[in-house]
């Protein structure tokens, strides 16, 4: 099947936990995002990687670090985990100026 | 003020109607404009997608765009239960600032009923 797949699927941590998120797209997109959805469904974009290289990192805690080992991987690496971070993690990917294909999310629960 | 207005619903209508759902926005210097379908526990997934002003209409889907306004609506017809879902609009910059930094509206939760 082609598409951007997410591993895990559902991540239940304590916090002060380090967890990380793996995305993987087989579109031959070269750009890849990681958006966030709070729990009122509010997506907003993290970061994005153009060909391994950082384009896009807003606003976010250094407690997050992204990582693309080649095109057609992103992984989010999360120190520290608190409460605040439990979300819907959500990975993306976009062949040039093209629409974005998103994955299927991982539901990350900070207990 | 949010970059993107979104009525958050729920909406909910009997199965056969049209619905209309919208979006008004701040920043004139958006120039894509999208509307995605996300059913439960799944990822958005990609209805609409128009460049700049005008409609675009895809079997029973319609888009609209009127930047003159900053206002978007997207438009069900013979709607199905299948329909029922959370559409999310999204739009994003032009040109060089086409970077795939999409701006959510808050999302729409829409529930057809049989």
């Amino acid at each position: 099947d082609t598409a951007v797949s997410q591993t895990p699927k559902y991540l239940v941590t304590q916090m002060g936990n380090d967890k990380s998120i793996k995305c993987e797209q087989n579109l031959g997109h070269d750009t890849m995002y990681w958006y966030k959805q709070d729990s009122k469904k509010f997506l907003k974009i993290m970061f994005s990687y153009n060909n391994k290289e950082l384009i896009i990192n807003e606003t976010v805690p250094n407690r997050f670090s992204p990582k693309s080992p080649d095109k057609a991987h992103l992984n989010l690496h999360i120190n520290s985990l608190e409460l605040g971070d439990s979300a819907v993690y959500f990975c993306a990917s976009r062949k040039g100026g093209s629409p974005l294909h998103f994955g299927n999310g991982t539901r990350l629960t900070v207990t | 003020q949010k970059e993107v207005e979104q009525d958050p619903g729920p909406l909910s209508v009997p199965e056969g109607a049209i619905v209309s759902l919208n979006c008004t926005y701040s920043n004139s210097a958006f120039q894509y404009f999208m509307w995605y379908r996300q059913y439960s526990r799944k990822g958005p997934e990609l209805l609409m997608y128009t460049y700049s002003s005008g409609n675009k209409e895809d079997g029973r889907f319609t888009a609209q765009v009127d930047k003159s306004s900053k206002y978007i609506s997207l438009f069900i017809r013979d709607s199905q239960p299948s329909d029922s879902a959370t559409y999310l609009c999204a739009m994003s910059l032009g040109g060089s600032g086409n970077t795939g930094k999409l701006i959510f509206g808050q999302g729409t939760t829409l529930q057809v009923k049989p």
